[in-house]
Order: C-alpha cells, then structure tokens, then sequence
C-alpha cells in the first residue's frame, strides 16, 4: 500500500540536544511537507519542498532545517534553537503541478505523526 | 494573510441526530478548500476537496459545500464512528492554510 512512514512515533530531546526526524513516502509524489500542530491551533507551515535538492522556509521555519536529497525522503531536524519543540509534527506530500505559473491545488496526503517532547 | 476559522470548536451529538460545522475563510485568490478527518493521535485524512462556489461532494453521511466566504460540513445521521475532529484548510498560491478544527463527539 503507498502511504507516508514518520518515525519515530515518539521522541524526546534534551536540552541542547538536536533530533532528527524521518518521514518516507512513497507515493511518488514530488511535494512534501512538514507541519507542526498544537492544541488549540491549526497546522502551521515549517518547511516545504516541491522537488528534490529544493526546499522553501514555511510560516515557522526558525529553530529546523530539512534537507531532499531523494524524491522519497524529507527529514526535519529540530535544533536547539527551536525553544518549544514540544508539539505533534506532522508529514505531508502532494502531486506537484504548476499550471500557467501558479501552483496546482491538489490534497496533501499525511503520515501518522511523530508527539516530541522534551526531557 | 489568509484566515480560517472553524465553529463551534466541539459538538456532542446524539447518534442520529444531524448537524452542521463551519468553516469561514478569508484568502486572496482560494484555490481549493479541503476537509479532512483527524483521529486522536494520527495524522489528517483527506475528504474533500472543493474548488468553486456552489460545489458540493458526498461521502457516506457527509456532504460538504461550499460559497464565496465559507464551507460547511453537514453530518446527516451521525454514528459514534464519525467521532473526530474535523479540519478545514484553504489553498492559495503554494501552501494550505488551516482552520483549528471542530471535535464532533458522537453517543450511542
């Protein structure tokens, strides 16, 4: 079955610590994003990839970095910087298209989720 | 920027008993509004998407529409299985915006 993989489903950073986290898919899409969910708040933007080897900051890009090195890999890392890391991050990717210049609308499709938490 | 907002902010319903949810958007340009289901502890799962005024979508006992400043998502007939909590997002240029979410609570 295609689908989006994030692991680990639970993670908890120290102080000073920086932590990676995966996500894979492999419904051959080209988009893929990642998001940050807080009770209370709807999903916020972190960072973005239409292709690979390309990514764009998001909304809150600032305390993370991301790399797209394959078409089937986005991994965030949360760095120190990032001083309320604790949240539910969330994985997404799409069918990239652009259509006369302008971005196509197609749905995100979403991995389960990985809840970090700090120690 | 874009807004969305989503009412009420939780439901409790009966089984059986219908009702509605809300989502009234502000963006420049929408190009595409989409529902999607989320369960405790897992990611969205996508419903609908909708792209122009008028529009309507069906799935099971939802039924989702859409005008030129809000969506709204009718639950005909609701059972405990349709217990979550429901998000709206609007696509303009590259990213989806979202709405916080109503968390419908269906009781047997």
């Amino acid at each position: 079955d295609g689908g989006i993989t994030q692991s680990p489903k639970y993670l908890f950073r120290k102080e000073g610590q920086n932590v990676t986290l995966s996500c894979e898919q492999n419904l051959n899409h080209d988009a893929m994003y990642w998001y940050r969910q807080d009770p209370g708040q709807g999903l916020r933007l972190i960072y973005y990839s239409q292709i690979v080897n390309d990514f764009q900051k998001g909304d809150i890009a600032e305390g993370y970095s991301v790399s797209r090195e394959k078409k089937e890999s986005f991994p965030l890392t949360v760095t120190s910087a990032q001083k309320n890391p604790t949240a539910f991050y969330l994985c997404a990717s799409s069918i990239y298209s652009k259509i006369g210049g302008m971005v196509g609308n197609q749905p995100q499709h979403f991995g389960d989720g990985t809840r970090l938490s700090i120690l | 920027e874009d807004q969305v907002t989503q009412s009420p902010e939780a439901l409790r319903l009966q089984e059986g008993e219908s009702s509605s949810l809300n989502c009234s958007y502000t963006v420049s340009g929408l190009r595409g509004l989409f529902w999607y289901r989320q369960d405790p502890g897992k990611g969205p799962e996508f419903l609908f998407t909708l792209y122009s005024a008028g529009e309507e979508k069906e799935k099971e006992r939802l039924k989702a529409t859409l005008t030129k400043k809000e969506s709204f998502l009718h639950i005909t007939a609701p059972k405990p299985e349709d217990s979550a909590t429901y998000l709206c997002a609007v696509h303009s240029d590259y990213k989806l915006s979202f709405g916080a979410g109503t968390t419908v609570t269906v009781r047997a």
